[in-house]
């Protein structure tokens, strides 16, 4: 069965830093997905980033981008010039695309909040 | 596209009764998911649906719950008898799953909070 782990419970920056948000998997398969999932406090879950396991290229979203180190299983969110409005929960989450598995896995997910 | 529309919003309602959750999906996704969020243990997968059939259950915690999807444009979550430990956000969501771009990406309804007294 395939794990997802958040170290960080729980993380604060300043408003315009950078912050990187950790996460890291544990699989056996080689084609997946991977995905950051944000949820303020309306509670509603919404798509940050997605990243494609064959592709070497790190997904990239405006402000928001991922380092996906498929050897170490490792897949960080990093927010730059970071805004009040990214204050959430996020969650990093785990898909094998594979019929009978499509299901999303979840991390424990990562406080954010962004201090103006 | 509306989204994924679920009902109710809020629910409270008295341990014994029966609670029942619902669920449009978006039109043209053939999967629909049933999630449940709790602070204890995080966001839990409890049943999916591909083409209107369920794929695997196993996240269903017990008899009390049960999950239908007569229909591509909508389910049901039924949990009969409620207890105070059902007490949670539950959220439906649906994807589509081919190689194409968009694929392979769960959109998710606004929950249902439940609350059993």
């Amino acid at each position: 069965a395939q794990t997802v782990t958040q170290s960080q419970p729980e993380m604060s920056v300043q408003e315009a830093e950078t912050v990187t948000l950790s996460c890291t998997y544990d699989t056996s398969e080689n084609n997946y997905y991977l995905f950051w999932y944000k949820q303020p406090p309306s509670r509603q879950m919404i798509l940050v980033i997605r990243q494609e396991a064959y592709k070497q290229q790190n997904a990239t979203e405006n402000r928001f981008s991922v380092n996906f180190q498929k050897a170490a299983k490792s897949f960080s969110l990093k927010i730059s010039d970071s805004q009040l409005g990214d204050t959430a929960m996020y969650f990093c989450a785990f898909m094998n695309p594979n019929f009978g598995n499509e299901k999303l896995t979840f991390g424990t997910g990562t406080r954010l909040t962004i201090i103006p | 596209d509306a989204g994924v529309i679920q009902s109710p919003r809020h629910e409270v309602t008295e341990m014994g009764q029966e609670v029942t959750l619902r669920c449009k999906p978006i039109s043209g996704h053939d999967y629909l998911f049933w999630y449940r969020q709790t602070m204890m243990r995080g966001l839990e997968l409890l049943i999916y649906f591909n083409n209107n059939v369920p794929i695997d259950d196993s996240g269903m915690p017990e008899d009390r719950f049960s999950a239908k999807m007569p229909n591509a444009s909508f389910s049901t979550l039924k949990i009969q008898p409620s207890e105070p430990r059902d007490s949670a956000v539950y959220f439906c969501a649906s994807s589509f799953m081919l190689s194409v771009a968009g694929a392979n990406v769960l959109t998710f309804g606004a929950g249902s909070r439940l609350t059993v007294l």
